[in-house]
């Protein structure tokens, strides 16, 4: 089926690299979600966009976190000289919905596991 | 302080037994959803159920059943005669009105049903 796809799906990193994370929405999506999950925990919300515009990005945990959305599709989540503490999946969510709004479905992909040692 | 509270952190159960995972929540909106999800080892998230906060009417599907009272601000999630399917962890999300653009979600109930 056509959903929500992530990569890669495991990610291994020495401290102090970079690393970028890709997610690629379901075709005509609007809204797109990222968030982290630390092991054992629930998801947290990092940042999120309608279509090319970041109109949140009050979740992401230092000035170390980009992420961008250049053309409304493919998002690229980037963490700079990663720290042990960046491990965690990264989930990316989307949705159909013009706007955010409360109530909306999002539908999450698989997420990527990134292992900073 | 923590919007959505699932206490329960893992549960056991023997096949075709019935199990109730809790979710509590904390919020000052009027407005506001909330939702369960299913996470099994594959990772991803799957969408069980919203319900919004006008609409107390409990929901059934299929084996699935969710109690929302808002008197004791809890949504509740019970599986009628489990199967080793259900195994999964379960997420509970709530979303307001006023921060719409993202799920606040609990740290999930952890199922394992026995066969």
């Amino acid at each position: 089926g056509a959903g929500v796809s992530q990569s890669p799906r495991y990610k291994v990193a020495k401290r102090g690299q970079d690393v970028a994370l890709r997610c690629d929405p379901i075709s005509g999506h609007v809204s797109l979600f990222w968030y982290q999950q630390a092991l054992g925990q629930g998801p947290e919300f990092l940042t999120y966009f309608q279509n090319e515009a970041q109109l949140d990005k009050s979740g992401l945990p230092s000035d170390r976190f980009f992420a961008e959305r250049p053309e409304g599709s493919v998002s690229t989540l980037k963490i700079q000289r990663t720290q042990q503490e960046d491990s965690a999946v990264y989930l990316c969510a989307s949705s159909f919905s013009l706007g955010p709004g409360p109530g909306t479905v999002e539908e999450f992909g698989p997420g990527t596991r990134l292992t900073v040692l | 302080a923590q919007k959505v509270t699932q206490a329960q952190t893992e549960i056991s159960v023997v096949e075709k037994e019935d199990v109730t995972l809790d979710c509590v929540y904390e919020t000052r909106d009027t407005t506001y959803y909330l939702f369960w999800y299913k996470q099994p080892p594959s990772g991803e998230l799957v969408f069980l159920i919203r319900r919004n906060s006008f609409d107390e009417q409990n929901e059934i599907s299929g084996r699935y059943s969710w109690n929302f009272q808002k008197s004791t601000s809890s949504f509740n999630f019970t599986i009628t005669a489990s199967q080793v399917v259900d195994s999964a962890v379960y997420f509970c999300a709530l979303s307001e009105a006023v921060t719409g653009n993202q799920f606040y979600f609990g740290t999930g109930t952890s199922l394992t049903v026995i066969p």
